[in-house]
């Protein structure tokens, strides 16, 4: 039982260059979520899907892309990575049906843009 | 738009007694979720306890309890029999009970449990 996989764990990339940020979860949740985590900050919402094909902006999404093609899959796409971007990143998924209420969260990413 | 607010951004206590984290959120909606989450060293989120808004009874998990006002619109932890393996931050969360079901965090507060 995987839950929610995130990939890779550590990242540390250059201004300018871009990468994909990998979500799975395997517990056939309709909504989705991706985070970010700065000291002191809390954890902010940069988009999130309420299922397959459905997207919308967060708190933070300017520098992101996301898509959601698949229930299971939610990748997070950085474009002209900045050093405002380093930052841990949780993907998450919940299913809301009954008393299933709360947000299953991935390992993070710890992503340094130098 | 709703708010999530703690205001302790560390705090220590002995093993074995007693310590109470502070959330105060605001919200127009009736009903809603609330949730206290834990990451250890980690980075792992781990749910320790959940409330929802229309039950006036304070959930308990274990060693974990809540101070539920709703009309307060205060959600305190309590933390009782201190362990060791307690040390971590501490969120306090909102989420809506219906809509894009968003999950809405504090700014966390870091607890250490002394030896």
């Amino acid at each position: 039982n995987a839950g929610v996989t995130q990939t890779p764990k550590f990242r540390i990339l250059k201004i300018g260059q871009s990468m994909t940020l990998q979500c799975t979860q395997d517990m056939n949740h309709n909504y989705m979520y991706w985070y970010r985590q700065d000291p002191g900050m809390g954890l902010k919402l940069i988009y999130y899907s309420v299922g397959a094909g459905i997207t919308d902006k967060g708190e933070v999404p300017n520098g992101y892309n996301v898509s959601r093609s698949t229930t299971e899959d939610f990748p997070l796409r950085l474009e002209l990575a900045a050093p405002s971007q380093t930052s841990v990143y949780f993907c998450a998924s919940s299913s809301r049906t009954g008393r299933n209420t709360e947000a299953f969260f991935g390992q993070g990413t710890r992503l340094t843009v130098v | 738009a709703q708010t999530v607010t703690q205001s302790q951004p560390e705090m220590s206590v002995q093993e074995a007694e007693t310590v109470t984290l502070s959330c105060t959120y605001d919200t127009s909606e009736s009903n809603y979720y609330l949730f206290w989450y834990k990451q250890p060293p980690s980075r792992q989120m781990i749910l320790v306890i959940r409330q929802e808004a229309y039950k006036q009874q304070n959930a308990t998990e274990n060693r974990f309890s809540v101070n539920f006002q709703k009309a307060a619109k205060s959600f305190s932890l309590k933390i009782s029999d201190s362990q060791l393996g307690d040390t971590a931050m501490y969120f306090c969360a909102f989420s809506t009970t219906s809509g894009t079901y968003k999950y809405i965090f504090g700014t966390g507060t870091r607890l250490k449990v002394l030896a």
